[in-house]
């Protein structure tokens, strides 16, 4: 089993979808989760960055973890053309050496 | 206020010859982390650098590569007698302190080739 688990995708939505990412692990002791963009041929982004279990929102996104499933989502509201990319997950014990899951492919369609 | 630079974008290496790879963080960032991304895979984490020390290297191979980060100039990760499996695109970032307190900005990568 791997560490971290995503859906590689393609995942299309029609522009103004809301759309769900999400990220399985396996160890518990995970502290701190990110959500990266690539877009292609590019070096990730940071959108999103959490410690611990809840909510954190920002504009259009929002990042939820749940550490009791071991599960964390980001949700993209109002989706755009511009959101195509590949969304990758992180986390860490301590905040460092993050280990990244292998990304989702989204594709808004205008 | 550059971002996190690495250069070169495009590196191409015949196989047996060395590969540098350099990496200048952003202005009052002094942690430097490297990670390799493997064609349809994710981003593999192989060092943490801090100035003049190697905190982690846990995820670099054991021969033919090194990093280091002197105390002036950029973050370096060297490959020695390269092969065709180290093609990838290398990837650095860094944060102001731990990771744990801001995440990481990563550079636009050097995608290495192989040849």
């Amino acid at each position: 089993q791997k560490e971290v688990e995503q859906d590689p995708g393609p995942l299309s939505v029609p522009e103004g979808a809301i759309v769900s990412l999400n990220c399985t692990y396996s160890n518990s002791a995970f502290q701190y989760f990110m959500w990266y963009r690539q877009y292609s041929r590019k070096g990730p982004e940071l959108l999103m960055y959490t410690y611990s279990s809840g909510n954190k929102e920002d504009g259009r996104f929002t990042a939820q973890v749940d550490k009791s499933s071991k599960y964390i989502s980001l949700f993209i509201r109002d989706s755009q053309p511009s959101d195509s990319a590949t969304y990758l997950c992180a986390m860490s014990f301590y905040g460092q050496n993050f280990v990244f899951g292998p990304g989702t492919r989204l594709s808004v369609l205008p | 206020n550059a971002g996190v630079m690495q250069n070169p974008r495009h590196l191409v290496r015949r196989r047996g010859q060395e590969a540098r790879l350099r990496c200048s963080p952003m202005k009052g960032h002094s942690h430097v982390y490297w990670y390799r991304q493997l064609p349809e895979e994710g981003l593999k984490f192989m060092v943490y650098l801090q100035k003049e020390n190697i905190i982690d290297e846990s995820g670099m191979p054991k021969e033919r590569f090194s990093a280091e980060f002197p105390k002036e100039g950029p973050s370096i990760l060297r490959i020695q007698q390269v092969v065709r499996g180290d093609s990838a695109a290398y990837f650095c970032a860094s944060s102001p302190r731990s990771g744990k307190d801001y995440g990481y900005t990563f550079g636009s990568g050097t995608r290495l080739t192989v040849v």
